[in-house]
């Protein structure tokens, strides 16, 4: 089945501690992303990749760094800079603006990490 | 930046009863979208409008959009039990970075 893979689930980290989340896609989309959800508001754009080898800062980069080096493959990392990285983390891919220039999202089941 | 905004943030009905949430934005879109998160899960996309279309059906659901406006509504009929989750409106403005509001909490009683 073609879909998107987030890992882990749940992580717990001490204050000062970088940590990075895995999101690995199958589906061939171009287009990969990351979102914070804080409870009680909607999702925020960490960073966006468009192609392999490119990323673009969303709306609350600070603290956090990507790579793509692989279609397939767009971890995050949470970086000791991040002030209050507890949150539920969510990756989604698509395959772009398409042909019709809509961009349709689908999101892995996300990471939630705790900072202790 | 956040442009779109749900409304109401909660909503509780009987099972069998329709569910009406709006959503506002704020500057102009390409399309706007209404995605479903069941607790915990990630988000599942569940219809597309574009602006120049008013009215689009899927099943179920009965998505409007009132570009002048600038609001969009989702009603979800004769509602059931697994149609309890948080909906989310997104706003597409053709540049990759998709706009999601805070979303409402729909729970639908047995």
């Amino acid at each position: 089945d073609g879909g998107i893979t987030q890992s882990p689930k749940y992580l717990f980290r001490k204050e000062g501690q970088n940590v990075t989340l895995s999101c690995e896609q199958n589906l061939n989309h171009d287009a990969m992303y990351w979102y914070r959800q804080d409870p009680g508001q909607g999702l925020r754009l960490i960073y966006y990749s468009q192609i392999v080898n490119d990323f673009q800062k969303g709306d609350i980069a600070e603290g956090y760094s990507v790579s793509r080096e692989k279609k397939e493959s767009f971890p995050l990392t949470v970086t000791s800079a991040q002030k209050n990285p507890t949150a539920f983390y969510l990756c989604a891919s698509s395959v772009g603006q398409g042909a019709s220039g809509a961009n349709v999202l689908t999101f892995g089941a996300g990471s939630r990490l705790t900072v202790l | 930046s956040q442009q779109g905004e749900e409304d109401p943030q909660a909503l509780s009905i009987q099972e069998g009863e329709n569910a009406t949430m709006n959503c506002s934005y704020k500057t102009s879109i390409n399309n706007l979208q209404w995605y479903r998160q069941n607790s915990g899960r990630g988000l599942v996309h569940l219809i597309l409008i574009r602006s120049n279309e008013r009215e689009k059906h899927s099943g179920r659901l009965r998505v409007t959009l009132d570009t002048s406006k600038k609001s969009s509504s989702l009603l979800i009929t004769a509602s059931r039990a697994a149609d309890t989750a948080s909906y989310f409106c997104a706003t597409d403005k053709h540049d990759y970075k998709l706009s999601f509001g805070a979303g409402t909490t729909v729970t639908v009683r047995a």
